[in-house]
């Protein structure tokens, strides 16, 4: 168990839908990484957040948005879905990224299947 | 943050020592080499990590050469459940980095009975 925590572990949606997956971070963890793990691709960064701040974005499409809330847990939305969004979706955390010997710890991720 | 190389696929027999090689040859000074493993879809699980020096944990060893262009993940008695993507990344610090992880394709390791 790594600690990181991601919900729901399972969502199929339609087509033009929106949806929300969330993460709480490792206790004492101020960094949020996002992921995106397609079938045909590896595994693509998406956003990152430390102390509610964004921090770093990667291939995130204009459709999806992320945000880390006071609490430091964190939600990604994915809006106007298509299929090619069906993916595992996966959360990690670390503590400051500036200090060396931070390591990331993943969750478990949250499939997404898009119909 | 410098490109890692790694072979597609590996096998191993069980019980063997698994040696996974990942070079690194435009790595940078304060860039770390850090190894990960994924398990048929899992969450991608922190296997060791380095900068200069070789490391060991429970799990692994980590040879570095001198010159830090390459690595050597070694899985000391490998065992059927260590099959699994076997992901070499070198990962930039400093504050103002953010130290995010970029993977590559990886190195898929199969123990075999």
């Amino acid at each position: 168990d790594s600690g990181v925590t991601q919900t729901p572990k399972h969502l199929i949606t339609a087509t033009g839908q929106r949806v929300t997956l969330r993460c709480s971070p490792r206790s004492g963890d101020l960094s949020v990484y996002w992921y995106q793990q397609s079938l045909d691709q590896g595994l693509q960064f998406l956003i990152q957040y430390y102390n509610g701040e964004e921090r770093a974005k990667g291939n995130i499409l204009e459709r999806f948005s992320a945000q880390q809330f006071p609490d430091l847990h964190s939600e990604l939305n994915l809006s106007s879905l298509e299929l090619g969004d069906s993916a595992l979706y996966f959360c990690a955390s670390s503590a400051s990224p500036g200090n060396s010997g931070n390591t990331i710890y993943f969750g478990e991720g949250s499939w997404l299947t898009v119909v | 943050d410098a490109k890692t190389t790694q072979p597609t696929s590996m096998d191993c027999a069980e019980g063997r020592a698994a040696n996974l090689p990942c070079n690194h040859s435009t790595i940078s000074g304060n860039e770390y080499v850090y190894w990960y493993r994924q398990i048929h879809s899992q969450g991608p699980q922190y296997i060791i990590h380095g900068l200069k020096n070789n490391e060991t944990n429970e799990m692994a060893s980590l040879i570095i050469t001198e010159d830090r262009k390459s690595s050597t993940l070694i899985l000391p008695h490998a065992t059927l459940r260590d099959t699994a993507v076997y992901y070499c990344i070198v990962r930039v610090y400093g504050s103002s980095n953010t130290g995010k992880l970029i993977f590559g394709q990886g190195t898929t390791l199969q123990v075999k009975p």
